[in-house]
């Protein structure tokens, strides 16, 4: 069975531009959750998605949003990148809201 | 507010020896506790969880865990390291209630495993 996939592995942006992160969960889970991890640090939840609604919110600014489709798979946008976006960004699927989560290898991320 | 705290930022220890990664929790209600792995350029992966009842939970890898309300802690434990369990490893408490879900996890402990 395919695990939590993400793409692209790797990004390299420039300040002020956009980036839209992918994220597919495996198959029969229906929440998907995103974080960011900057180097030496433990994740940081940024949002968490079940049945397209949004159910948690991190402590993240109106730059970052995300969605999430009919089929449960799931985007992550941040619009004008600034140095400190630059992270491994992760994504995470649950089964149901509220239980245990299955990481993707996350998109590395790189503003310059 | 919840927080996690894994006071170890590096571990060193000789491989057959025995483990304890040490994390406490900040958190009003019975949380829900998890041990995450994470092996370099990779994602994370559950050790184990405790959501209720008993206290000791056995996880993959050979890895336990014990649940000490009275000490807010829920320290990581293995009785015999192997080189391979070198990673980095990521507490996590969870708030889940209302309808809203929000991890936090503690900033990790570097496990390093001398031959």
């Amino acid at each position: 069975d395919a695990g939590v996939t993400q793409s692209p592995t790797h990004l390299i942006k420039t300040r002020g531009q956009h980036v839209t992160l992918r994220c597919s969960p495996i198959s029969g889970h229906k929440s998907v959750s995103w974080y960011q991890q900057v180097l030496g640090q433990g994740p940081q939840f940024i949002f968490q998605y079940y049945e397209k609604e949004e159910r948690g919110r991190g402590n993240f600014p109106d730059r970052f949003s995300a969605r999430q489709f009919p089929n449960y798979s799931s985007e992550l946008n941040v619009n004008a990148l600034l140095l400190g976006d630059s992270a491994l960004y992760l994504c995470a699927s649950s089964s149901v809201w509220d239980t245990e989560a299955f990481f993707g290898q996350g998109t590395r991320l790189t503003v310059v | 507010a919840q927080s996690v705290t894994q006071p170890d930022i590096h571990i060193t220890v000789s491989e057959g020896a025995s483990l304890e990664l040490r994390c406490n929790y900040s958190y009003g209600a019975t949380p829900y506790l998890f041990w995450y792995v994470q092996s370099p350029g990779q994602g994370l992966q559950l050790l184990l969880k405790y959501f209720s009842g008993d206290t000791l939970v056995q996880g993959i890898k050979g890895f336990e865990a014990e649940f000490k309300r009275s000490q807010s802690s829920f320290n990581l434990r293995k009785p015999s390291v192997h080189w391979s369990d070198a990673a980095e490893y990521f507490c996590a408490v969870v708030h889940a209630s209302g309808g809203s879900y929000i991890p936090t996890f503690g900033r990790g402990t570097s496990l390093i495993v001398h031959p």
